[in-house]
C-alpha cells in the first residue's frame, strides 16, 4: 500500500528552527508538496520537490531524497503566525496525490 | 482570500435531510475536487472533476452525489448521510498541464455535522 508518515505534533520556540520530517512509500514519484493550514483555514501551497536536494523559499526550505524516501519541512526564525498543521503529500505514477495525516506544530513564547 | 470559495461554512443536518455544499472557483482553473477531512486523518480524495467531467469517485458512497456545471462551479449534494460524514469537506481546483502538477488551490471548507 502507499503511505505517507510525518509526526502528528511538534512543538517549537519563536525565533527557533524546526524540522518536521515526512517518509513515504508510493507507486512511483511525480514530486513531493508541503501544504500549510491554519486552523479553521484552507490548506495553501508551500513548496514543491522533484528533484533530490534543498529549496529555499525565504524562511522556509523544503528537502528531498527519493533515494530514501524522504523529505523535510524547514522553518526558520520561527514566529507565532507559523503555528499551523503542514501536511506532506507526495505524487504518486498515477499522478496521484498521496496525503500524509499532518503534523500540528505549536509555537510558543 | 485563495480564489476558492465555499458555502456554506457551516452545516448541521439530520440524517433524512437533503443538503447541499457549493464551491466556486475565480481562477480560471480546469479541474475541481472535493476531499474529506477528518480530524488526525490523511485528506480523502472524493472526486475529480476535469474539463467538467467526472474522472475520479474513489469509492465514495451514493449519498454523496457531485455535480459540475460548468468549469468554475461545483456542487456536492448530500441525502441520508451518517454520523461518521462529519467531517470538514475540502473543494480545491488546480490548472492542468501546470509547470507544478499537484499544485492546489482550496477552500476553506464547509464543516458537516450529521446529528
Amino acid at each position: 500500500g502507499q503511505n505517507i508518515d510525518q509526526p502528528t505534533e511538534m512543538t517549537a520556540t519563536e525565533g527557533a528552527i524546526v524540522q518536521i520530517n515526512c517518509t513515504y512509500q508510493t507507486s512511483g514519484f511525480n514530486g513531493l508538496f508541503w501544504y500549510q493550514q491554519h486552523a479553521g483555514e484552507a490548506p495553501t501551497f508551500l513548496s514543491y520537490n522533484v528533484l533530490d536536494g534543498l529549496e529555499e523559499k525565504g524562511r522556509f526550505s523544503s528537502f528531498l531524497s527519493r533515494s530514501k524516501g524522504y523529505s523535510y519541512l524547514l522553518l526558520k526564525e520561527l514566529q507565532m503566525k507559523d503555528s499551523a498543521s503542514y501536511l506532506c503529500a507526495v505524487m504518486d505514477s498515477n499522478y496521484q496525490l498521496i496525503w500524509g495525516a499532518g503534523t500540528k506544530l505549536i509555537i510558543k513564547p | 482570500e485563495t480564489g476558492v470559495t465555499q458555502t456554506p461554512r457551516h452545516l448541521v443536518m439530520g440524517m433524512t435531510n437533503k443538503k447541499s455544499l457549493k464551491c466556486e472557483q475565480h481562477l480560471g482553473h480546469n479541474a475541481m475536487y472535493w476531499y474529506k477531512q477528518s480530524a488526525k486523518k490523511p485528506l480523502e480524495l472524493m472526486f475529480v472533476y476535469s474539463l467538467e467531467e467526472r474522472v475520479e469517485n474513489n469509492s465514495v458512497p451514493s449519498r454523496f452525489s457531485p455535480e459540475c456545471p460548468n468549469s468554475s462551479h461545483l456542487f456536492l449534494h448530500l441525502h441520508t448521510l451518517q454520523p461518521e460524514d462529519s467531517a470538514l469537506y475540502l473543494c480545491a481546483s488546480s490548472q492542468e498541464e501546470s509547470s507544478v502538477p499537484g499544485e492546489l488551490f482550496f477552500g476553506e471548507g464547509s464543516r458537516l455535522t450529521v446529528l
